[in-house]
């Protein structure tokens, strides 16, 4: 079957970086996502990996190792904003997006 | 407006009730899908429209019932729901409605509540 791994919680303090993992394993790989989703509101894109490697974007990252089914995505700077869940979704080979069921992500003064 | 919007914004039913719930984006997309959310577990794909004809139905109880009337519109009529059924309920549009890089873009979503 098809499956992604995200912890279910985490807790992190104002002005440190945070390392949220995912991994899977799906039957093919197209691309891997990552949304962030405050509670009660949509969930919105953050980035997208196709290719291994780390993608910067301000003060979050996204790195990708397709040979490890591997993906985590890094946040630096943490401000009390980014407490939210973090979704990770891959693209299987019939372009199907296999959703994990997020991390919650706590952030504390 | 922008963006993809939702009404209601929250809903109470009873079991024997019939409600609508609407979807709408504005971004000039071509494909357009529900979702269900419940806590603690992924997002469950309900239906998919892609240039308005439903390419996707994972297995959803007939009880929801989908309807696109064009490329900007979407609506999930609900009947005869079950408590279980309570959940917050996203729509997303994505520009293709496939590859690798079609980006999906949400609502804010339905917070259902079924009695």
């Amino acid at each position: 079957g098809q499956n992604i791994d995200q912890p279910t919680e985490m807790t992190a303090t104002e002005g440190a970086i945070v390392q949220i993992n995912c991994t899977y394993q799906t039957s093919g790989f197209n691309g891997l996502f990552w949304y962030q989703q405050h509670a009660g509101e949509a969930p919105t894109f953050l980035s997208y990996n196709v290719l291994d490697g780390l993608e910067e974007k301000g003060r979050f990252s996204s790195f990708l190792s397709r040979s490890k089914g591997y993906s985590y995505l890094l946040l630096k700077e943490l401000q009390m904003k980014d407490s939210a869940s973090y979704l990770c979704a891959v693209t299987d080979s019939n372009y199907q997006l296999i959703w994990g069921a997020g991390t919650k992500l706590i952030i504390k003064p | 407006e922008t963006g993809v919007t939702q009404t209601p914004r929250h809903l109470v039913m009873g079991m024997t009730n019939k409600k609508s719930l609407k979807c709408e984006q504005h971004l000039g997309h071509n494909a357009m899908y529900w979702y269900k959310q419940s806590a603690k577990k992924p997002l469950e794909l309900m239906f998919v429209y892609n240039f308005k004809e439903q390419t996707e139905n994972n297995s959803v109880p007939s009880r929801f019932s989908p309807e696109c009337p064009n490329s900007s519109h979407l609506f999930l009529h609900l009947h005869t729901l079950q408590p279980e059924d309570s959940a917050l309920y996203l729509c997303a549009s994505s520009p293709d409605g496939g590859g690798g890089a079609d980006t999906q873009y949400f609502g804010p979503g339905t917070r259902l509540t079924v009695l």
